[in-house]
């Protein structure tokens, strides 16, 4: 299958500080990608869309003041969780969907753990 | 209601034993059907995906869709302790947005 990246895997940060979140596509062209986040023992929670050269759409109840997604290219997305608070800890995931035969099928990222200090 | 119900489990069975997982879901818009692993601390990984009704076989695995009655399952022969995961089954119309339901957490006893 097709490989996503994410970086970091894991970050610590001080509360009000703000952090970015990178996800990648590594041998395919995505041009839609997903951010998801994920509490403990809790499933997926879709966050917001986003698709290459647009605008992300974001699901309801999520801030995108708050949560800046940046679809610059074909094989990165990236994720800006500003001004974090304790609250934002979590576990955030992205996929990425899209050309070179992979059809519907959406590829996860290993994840990236926030702790907000 | 929820669009797709999964019981989140635990299941516990001993190792060898054929496990059936399954969900249900309510949009009969959805065409697409897949089944994630995933292990602690990491990114869901693509199981197993299938287009419309029907059965579908990969090694150990086997996923079914049954569109009448909007039931999927997913099996798994010879279950080995490395299975302990949680499972997630995933529901999609004709774009990529997939819907969820609350993962099934699967505990393989040695």
């Amino acid at each position: 299958g097709a490989v996503v990246s994410q970086h970091p895997s894991r970050v610590i940060c001080k509360s009000g500080t703000s952090v970015k979140i990178e996800c990648r596509s590594l041998d395919f062209q995505a041009t839609t990608m997903f951010w998801y986040r994920q509490f403990p023992k809790k499933s997926l929670m879709l966050m917001a869309t986003s698709n290459e050269g647009s605008k992300a759409t974001y699901e309801q109840g999520v801030e995108k003041d708050k949560f800046l997604i940046n679809h610059a290219s074909l094989t990165l997305s990236t994720l800006t969780v500003t001004s974090a608070h304790p609250e934002d800890s979590s576990f955030y995931i992205c996929s990425a969907a899209g050309l070179a035969g992979v059809g519907y099928e959406q590829y996860f990222g290993p994840g990236t753990r926030l702790t907000v200090t | 209601q929820k669009e797709v119900e999964q019981d989140p489990g635990p299941l516990s069975v001993p190792e060898g034993a054929i496990v059936s997982l399954n969900c249900t879901y309510s949009n009969s818009a959805f065409q697409y059907f897949m089944w994630y692993r995933q292990y602690s601390r990491k990114g869901p990984e693509l199981l197993m995906y299938t287009y419309s009704s029907g059965n579908k076989e990969d090694g150990r695995f086997t996923a079914q869709v049954d569109k009448s009655s909007k039931y999927i399952s997913l099996f798994i022969r010879d279950s080995q302790p490395s299975d302990s995961a949680t499972y997630l089954c995933a529901c999609q119309e004709s774009n990529y947005q997939l819907i969820w339901g609350a993962g099934t957490k699967l505990i393989i006893k040695p």
